[in-house]
């Protein structure tokens, strides 16, 4: 069974570039949550979407915003890029939205803006 | 505001022996403990997951232990293998909710 995938593997740009990460959940998974984790810490919540519908924020600014497809994909976009967006993007995708979420994270994007 | 303080930052043993990693939590609402296992490169596979209903649970090598009165709860991992080395995260989330809060992470080496 494939897990979830996510492309780009890496990714290199710019300070002030924009940048598009995708993703594709489990089979079946309807919600997909976005995750940054930077070098040495453990992932930050940034989003979850369920059904195609924003269900969760976490304390990222506006510059991020993410988007469902009809079949469940994402996509993660971060505007006006900053040094500090450097990171691991992490989707991870559940059967449900809640409870007792049971997450499966793909690889992730790797992100270095310079 | 970290929800989820975990130590220690890393650790080294011996084939065979018992890497215990252990984390806290404040919120009281918390009521889903899950382990995740990364490896470098890759994003965090799910190991083992506990509800404050059990005070302990074992999967193969991998055994969580749970002290709600404490708030704290630890990972053991049995005969630890080199394979095992990487780094193990703990997370918590409220069953009504959607997000993990995550530890900050525990560099394991096991060494032949």
């Amino acid at each position: 069974d494939a897990g979830v995938t996510q492309s780009p593997t890496h990714l290199i740009k710019t300070r002030g570039q924009h940048v598009t990460l995708r993703c594709s959940p489990i089979s079946g998974h309807k919600s997909v949550s976005w995750y940054q984790q930077v070098l040495g810490q453990g992932p930050q919540f940034i989003f979850q979407y369920y059904e195609k519908e924003e269900r969760g924020r976490g304390n990222f600014p506006d510059r991020f915003s993410a988007r469902q497809f009809p079949n469940y994909s994402s996509e993660l976009n971060v505007n006006a890029l900053l040094l500090g967006d450097s990171a691991l993007y992490l989707c991870a995708s559940s059967q449900r939205a809640y409870p007792y979420n049971e997450q499966f994270f793909g690889p992730g994007t790797r992100l270095t803006v310079l | 505001q970290q929800q989820v303080k975990q130590s220690p930052q890393s650790l080294i043993v011996q084939k065979g022996g018992i890497p215990i990693i252990n984390c806290a939590y404040e919120n009281t609402a918390f009521d889903y403990f899950p382990w995740y296992q990364q490896f470098p490169g890759k994003g965090p596979a799910l190991l083992i997951a506990i509800r404050p209903d059990v005070s302990e649970k074992k999967e193969g090598r991998f055994t969580i232990s749970f002290n709600k009165s404490a708030k704290q709860f630890s990972l053991h991992i049995m005969d630890s293998q080199p394979g095992d080395s990487a780094t193990y995260f703990c997370a918590a989330s409220r069953s009504n909710d959607y997000k993990l809060s995550f530890g900050a992470g525990t560099t394991v080496t096991v060494r032949a």
